[in-house]
């Protein structure tokens, strides 16, 4: 099955300072890429996502970048603030040839990133 | 729309025990997963019901287990409780139309086993 492996563990940074996660997935039949963010005691929340026809997404300060060659995908914070600090998932999934997925998310380990005021 | 609810929010069991948790999807939904989190394996997943069908398995023993009903809520059920079972479990709710389903999550049920 589908294994992700999420680097690093844990990343601190100042304020206004950039913050990338990097992540690697093992099936390369997997097309779907999405990010959540968990703060302490609430719902992971998606945050960007990316699908396999494409390369590179942005939402503001926020990117994620696919090499598929390299089954690795990792997402940009630009200008962090302290209200970044969380724990960040990086997830993957296969979606059929129809379009319909399966369901099932495989997660990464999580990176909690803190971001010093 | 009203978000992912999940009920109870907050449980505690003694090991042998069962336990039911409940999940309702964003209206319009048909498709819910289940999400184990722990401090030490991460989130995992459990299953995974589009349309009362149970459509995907993760890799946990039997004694979990749940539906659907056609209204699309969810239900989980957790046999026999070890105390490994404590954990927060998720679920997510997504609908079937588009290239991909993004999955929203519920707010989780903290289940302590004692």
């Amino acid at each position: 099955g589908e294994n992700v492996e999420q680097h690093p563990s844990t990343l601190s940074v100042q304020e206004g300072d950039s913050a990338v996660i990097k992540c690697t997935y093992s099936d390369s039949a997997s097309n779907y890429f999405p990010w959540y963010k968990q703060e302490l005691g609430k719902r992971p929340q998606l945050i960007i996502d990316i699908r396999s026809n494409v390369g590179e997404k942005k939402d503001q300060r926020i990117a994620v970048t696919l090499n598929k060659t390299a089954k690795h995908f990792s997402l940009h914070i630009t200008e962090t603030q302290p209200e970044d600090s969380a724990v960040y998932f990086c997830a993957a999934s296969l979606t059929n040839a129809g379009g319909t997925s399966y369901g099932k998310l495989t997660f990464g380990q999580g990176t909690i990133l803190t971001v010093h005021p | 729309k009203a978000g992912v609810t999940q009920t109870p929010r907050y449980l505690i069991k003694t090991r042998g025990q069962q336990v039911t948790l409940s999940c309702s999807p964003i209206s319009g939904h048909r498709s819910v997963s289940w999400y184990q989190q722990t401090p030490g394996q991460g989130l995992q997943f459990l299953f995974e019901y589009f349309s009362e069908t149970q459509r995907n398995k993760g890799n946990f023993p039997g004694r979990f287990s749940g539906r659907q009903f056609s209204n699309s809520r969810s239900e989980m059920n957790v046999s026999t409780l070890e105390l490994g079972d404590s954990a927060l479990y998720l679920c997510a709710s997504s609908s079937p139309t588009g290239l991909a389903e993004t999955q929203y999550f519920g707010p989780g049920t903290r289940l302590l086993v004692l």
